[in-house]
């Protein structure tokens, strides 16, 4: 089965710094990339996602990319903000998994003021 | 579009007792999806369903079952509850076509 492996486990920035979260999958049948953020006491919730027919996805202030080759994805967050705080987690979608995420271990992200 | 609901939010059971989970999807999902999180074992899949049908199922024992109704809302179960089932229990819906998964608030289960 599909192994997601998250680096770093917590990761503390400046308000203002970029923060790189990274992932690596093992199966090469997966082509969805999701990442999600956690704040306490919530549920995760979906901040962006990846396809693996695709290199690179930004929304505003978050970004993502994808090496299929190397098997790696990593989440970028630029100009961090205090509410960016939370637990982000990666995960993987192989093909003919149906709704079977396979999630990395979390990264707590920090943004100090 | 309200988001996906999952009831009751805090739950309290002894062990060997046996509790029964609720989740509504976002209105127009068809598919929803179980997993347990806890500081241990992160989050782990435990089962999917679609129209009814279990399509999935995660690497969990027996005492775990689900079902899903026609109107798309669907249950949990855990049966002889054991400490380990302590977890934080989340639900996630989406529509056909789509791999996107939202998840709801999620159900805290403390078994003592």
């Amino acid at each position: 089965g599909e192994n997601v492996e998250q680096h770093p486990s917590t990761l503390s920035v400046q308000e203002g710094d970029s923060a790189v979260i990274k992932c690596t999958y093992s199966d090469s049948a997966s082509n969805y990339f999701p990442w999600y953020k956690q704040e306490l006491g919530k549920g995760p919730q979906l901040i962006i996602d990846i396809r693996s027919n695709v290199g690179e996805k930004k929304d505003q202030r978050i970004a993502v990319t994808l090496n299929k080759t190397a098997k790696h994805f990593s989440l970028h967050i630029t100009e961090t903000q205090p509410e960016d705080s939370a637990v982000y987690f990666c995960a993987a979608l192989p093909r003919e998994a149906g709704n079977m995420l396979t999630f990395g271990g979390g990264t707590r992200l920090m943004v100090k003021p | 579009k309200a988001g996906v609901t999952q009831t009751p939010r805090y739950l309290i059971k002894t062990r060997g007792q046996q509790v029964t989970l609720s989740c509504s999807p976002i209105s127009g999902h068809r598919s929803v999806s179980w997993y347990q999180q806890t500081p241990g074992q992160g989050l782990q899949f435990l089962f999917e369903y679609f129209s009814e049908t279990q399509r999935n199922k995660g690497n969990f024992p027996g005492r775990f079952s689900g079902r899903q109704f026609s109107n798309s809302r669907s249950e949990m179960n855990v049966s002889t509850l054991e400490l380990g089932d302590s977890a934080l229990y989340l639900c996630a819906s989406r529509t056909s076509g789509s791999y996107e998964q939202y998840f709801g608030p999620g159900t805290r289960l403390t078994v003592t």
